[in-house]
């Protein structure tokens, strides 16, 4: 069964307006979370890595101010895409590491952002 | 940084034919590779892994194989059947399986019937 819930599945919003998306481990407790972007018919790139209990780690060109990153629980990672522009449209995809040792990352669904 | 070079990009076989992906790294600490599979709007599945230590595995129909020396590793897929149709990704990382992946640009793969 899933390991990883990421909701909403798909969302649609307005050009400026700031979207929350989540990322539950549900059997563990996860200590790290990273989160890809996905623009269609492209490969995975890593935005950033979620720590639990401390900032977020960026990869170069990602704005840590557009794309807040929260990691407050063993258990949640939220990625909020503030002032959406229609260039931010893509598919978010967060994946978590488990605390087992050499276990491999496991995905969520990921997230369809439309902004229009 | 670590980066990772997929071909090709497109792969188009007859059902039952072989499909062959192969993907070069840079980073020399790196070992650990997967490859997923991508259907469509959904997330990727991992189907197969390597690491440095191994040069072959296999997985009925599916093989991975690595040459750490020339860094390249590539995914064999025999007996292809429809819904093998996907995108597949290579990735590789350093250190445990469940750390930070580094992805190649994909593969879509189409198994024609």
């Amino acid at each position: 069964g899933a390991v990883v819930s990421q909701h909403p599945s798909w969302v649609i919003c307005k050009s400026g307006t700031s979207v929350k998306i989540e990322c539950r481990s549900l059997d563990f407790q996860a200590t790290t979370m990273f989160w890809y972007r996905q623009f269609p018919k492209q490969s995975l790139m890593l935005m950033a890595t979620s720590n639990e209990g401390s900032k977020a780690t960026y990869e170069q060109g990602v704005e840590k101010d557009k794309f807040l990153i929260n990691h407050a629980s063993l258990t949640l990672s939220t990625l909020t895409v503030t002032s959406a522009h229609p260039e931010d449209s893509s598919f978010y995809i967060c994946s978590v590491k488990t605390r087992g040792v050499d276990s491999p990352l496991h995905f969520g669904n990921g997230t369809r952002l439309t902004v229009t | 940084g670590e980066n990772v070079e997929q071909h090709p990009s497109t792969l188009s076989v007859q059902e039952g034919d072989s499909a062959v992906i192969k993907c070069t790294y840079s980073d020399s600490a790196s070992n650990y590779f997967p490859w997923y599979k991508q259907e469509l709007g959904k997330r990727p599945q991992l189907i197969i892994d390597i690491r440095s230590n191994v040069g072959e595995k296999k997985d009925q129909r599916i093989a991975v194989t690595l040459n750490k020396t020339a860094k390249h590793f590539s995914l064999h897929i025999t007996e292809t059947q429809p819904e093998d149709s996907a995108v597949y990704f290579c990735a590789a990382s350093k250190g445990n399986a469940g750390n930070m992946l580094t992805f190649g640009g994909g593969t879509r793969l189409m198994v024609k019937p």
